[in-house]
């Protein structure tokens, strides 16, 4: 399968307790982006890289959530000190930034329980 | 930053019958403007996309609208059909890889 893949596909963790996700973008793809999708609301985005550098993050964004992607290609995104509200489907997508070509593809999602 | 708003949250069609989807934004610099497909438990999946250099643009039973003046845009499916039923997302992009802003949704039934 050469599409977005990631890790794990269900995570159930303690409050309190930190957690970290795993996104392989499709592998020409020089654009990554994390959304949070909760349950009947569209995705909302979160942050997004181009190669390793992070190029935006959203004002809603806690500090207890951070992303890298080290060397341009897989991306990991930490929150640290989970609450149940960080309850949700997190999302990532990839795409090729190259002139007008902007189609996100969309990973199959990682979804936190917070208990 | 921009706003995204989709209308209706629900629509249920009968198998055949024709559904229509809006959103408007409120970014005027938003020029790219796609529709995802997420069916139950899958990943969202890009159906079709327009840019505001285009007013309309058509793929077999899916089309999509786009009024710049307005700042609306719109998906038309025709002759719909039971796999059709899935939440419709609209969203809009400055373009060049920057960030989708979301709709809130839609829950399209098409009913035999």
């Amino acid at each position: 399968d050469t599409g977005v893949s990631q890790d794990p596909r269900h995570k159930i963790t303690k409050r309190g307790q930190n957690v970290t996700f795993r996104c392989d973008p499709i592998s020409e793809h020089n654009r990554l982006y994390w959304y949070r999708q909760t349950l009947g609301q569209g995705p909302e985005f979160l942050t997004y890289f181009q190669n390793e550098a992070q190029l935006e993050k959203s004002r809603l964004l806690s500090d207890r959530f951070s992303a890298e992607r080290p060397k341009g290609s897989f991306s990991t995104l930490e929150i640290q000190r989970t609450e149940q509200g960080d309850s949700a489907m997190y999302l990532c997508a990839s795409s090729l930034a190259q002139g007008m070509n902007t189609e996100a593809f969309f990973g199959q999602g990682t979804r936190l329980t917070v208990v | 930053g921009e706003n995204v708003e989709q209308h209706p949250s629900t629509l249920s069609v009968q198998e055949g019958d024709s559904a229509v989807i809006k959103c408007t934004y409120s970014d005027s610099a938003s020029n790219y403007f796609p529709w995802y497909k997420q069916e139950l438990g899958k990943r969202p999946q890009l159906i079709i996309d327009i840019r505001s250099n285009v007013g309309e643009k058509k793929d077999q039973r899916i089309a999509v609208t786009l009024n710049k003046t307005a700042k609306h845009f719109s998906l038309h499916i025709t002759e719909t059909q039971p796999e059709d039923s899935a939440v419709y997302f609209c969203a809009a992009s400055r373009g060049g890889g920057n960030k989708l802003t979301f709709g809130t949704g839609t829950q399209l039934k098409v009913e035999l």
